[in-house]
Order: structure tokens, then C-alpha cells, then sequence
């Protein structure tokens, strides 16, 4: 079974302070991940994703995550926080070759950004 | 990149009535498409599978009478709200995955607001 688990329901910063949102899964094959950003009555934007391809992947606006097997985490960072960053971001999860399977979504991280 | 567009936006009805709202993929074939749910800063919780040209596949838990969906071909799946009460006040989002299927990019409608008054 697949799982995602987001550790921190919410995260603040100050602007211009490096960002860290931690995500854990738990997948029985190897697994596609994607990060996801929502503003406020929005619908979802993908900011990155890792697909078997290089470790660190590389997203809009300045985000990047890691893909680590051996700790089975994708976090998110990035390393100087904007006040329009703020929004709820969503780790989500699928296993390879899952045909139609839906996404695996966490319970997302609220980030909050202060001038 | 690929565009689904969801409509409407917003959308306010009374109780007892029935709302339909509309999901596109505009520039790529879906056979698959996903409704969720999404409750006050809270995760989406899946609805349902929608596929087209066949019976969408409801999650357990979610009345398929009371949320109908139609998935009547590649670019358009629709899910209606029928009967409305208060309590399916909500934001519905749908997503996409073109017909490649498999572990692609999962494009997000805007979500649509329902207010059940």
C-alpha cells in the first residue's frame, strides 16, 4: 500500500529564510513523487516531480526536492522564502506502473510567510 | 502544458436542487479523469474515478446517486450534484492524465466552490 505522510501540518518563515517542507512515503515499487502547490480557492499546481530520473529534482519558482531511497523522503526546500510563496503544498505519491491508480495525496503544510 | 479548465467557479444554489459542474481537458485526450473533494484546510479526499465511455468508480463511502458523473468522451467529464443539502458545501477539483496513463503529471482543474444554502 501506498502512503504519504507530510510532517508538519504548518510552517513559518520569514522572508528571505531558506524553507524546508518534509514529506515521507511508503510504497511497495519503486514510486513517482510530486510536489504541489494551492493558493487560496485555487486548484493545484505542480511545482516538481521525481520520476526515476536524477535524485534532485529541480522546480518552478525556486523549489527543489531530493529523493532519498534509504530514508524514503522527498522533502521540499528552497532556499530563500518569497511572500508569495505562501499557499498549502501537497506531497503526493504513486507506485510505477499503476496504470490509471490515483494519487496518493498527504495531508498537505500550510506555509506562512512573514515580511 | 496541458490545461484543465473547470466550470463554474463558484456556484450558489439552494437546497434541493441539482448542480452540475464541468470538467475539460483542453489541449490533450483523457480517458481517466478524478473528482475530489476538498473540506476547509484539509487534504483532497478522492471521490471518484471517471472513465470514459464507461461507469465512473466511486470510492467507498461516496453516494453515486448523489454524485452522479458522466465521463461522455475524451475531454469532458462532468459531476452532478443532485438533491443538494447544506452539507455538500464543498470544493470539488478534477484532474486529468492524458491518454498516455501511467505515472504522468496529473493536471488540476481551478476547483469549482459549491455553496448549498
Amino acid at each position: 500500500a501506498q502512503s504519504v505522510t507530510q510532517l508538519d501540518s504548518h510552517v513559518s518563515v520569514s522572508e528571505g529564510t531558506p524553507v524546508l517542507l518534509r514529506c515521507n512515503y511508503s510504497s511497495s515499487y519503486s514510486p513517482s513523487l510530486f510536489w504541489y502547490v494551492q493558493h487560496p480557492n485555487k486548484g493545484l499546481q505542480l511545482l516538481l516531480k521525481y520520476t526515476s530520473a536524477a535524485t534532485l529534482v529541480k522546480g518552478i519558482n525556486g523549489f527543489e526536492a531530493e529523493f532519498k531511497k534509504s530514508e524514503t523522503s522527498f522533502h521540499l526546500t528552497k532556499p530563500s522564502a518569497h511572500m508569495s510563496d505562501a499557499a498549502e503544498y501537497f506531497c503526493v505519491v504513486i507506485p510505477a506502473y499503476s496504470g490509471n491508480t490515483p494519487l496518493v495525496f498527504g495531508k498537505g503544510t500550510r506555509l506562512s510567510v512573514i515580511a | 502544458g496541458a490545461v484543465v479548465s473547470q466550470h463554474p467557479s463558484r456556484v450558489i444554489c439552494k437546497s434541493g436542487t441539482s448542480v452540475k459542474i464541468e470538467c475539460r481537458s483542453l489541449d490533450f485526450q483523457a480517458t481517466t479523469m478524478f473528482w475530489y473533494r476538498q473540506f476547509p484546510k484539509q487534504s483532497l479526499m478522492l471521490m471518484a474515478t471517471s472513465n470514459e465511455g464507461s461507469k465512473a468508480t466511486y470510492e467507498q463511502g461516496v453516494e453515486k446517486d448523489k454524485f452522479l458523473i458522466n465521463h461522455a468522451s475524451l475531454t469532458l467529464s462532468t459531476l452532478t450534484v443532485t438533491s443538494a443539502h447544506p452539507e455538500d458545501s464543498s470544493f470539488y477539483i478534477c484532474s486529468a492524465r492524458s491518454t498516455g496513463g501511467g505515472t504522468g503529471e496529473l493536471f488540476f482543474g481551478e476547483g469549482s466552490r459549491l455553496t448549498v444554502l
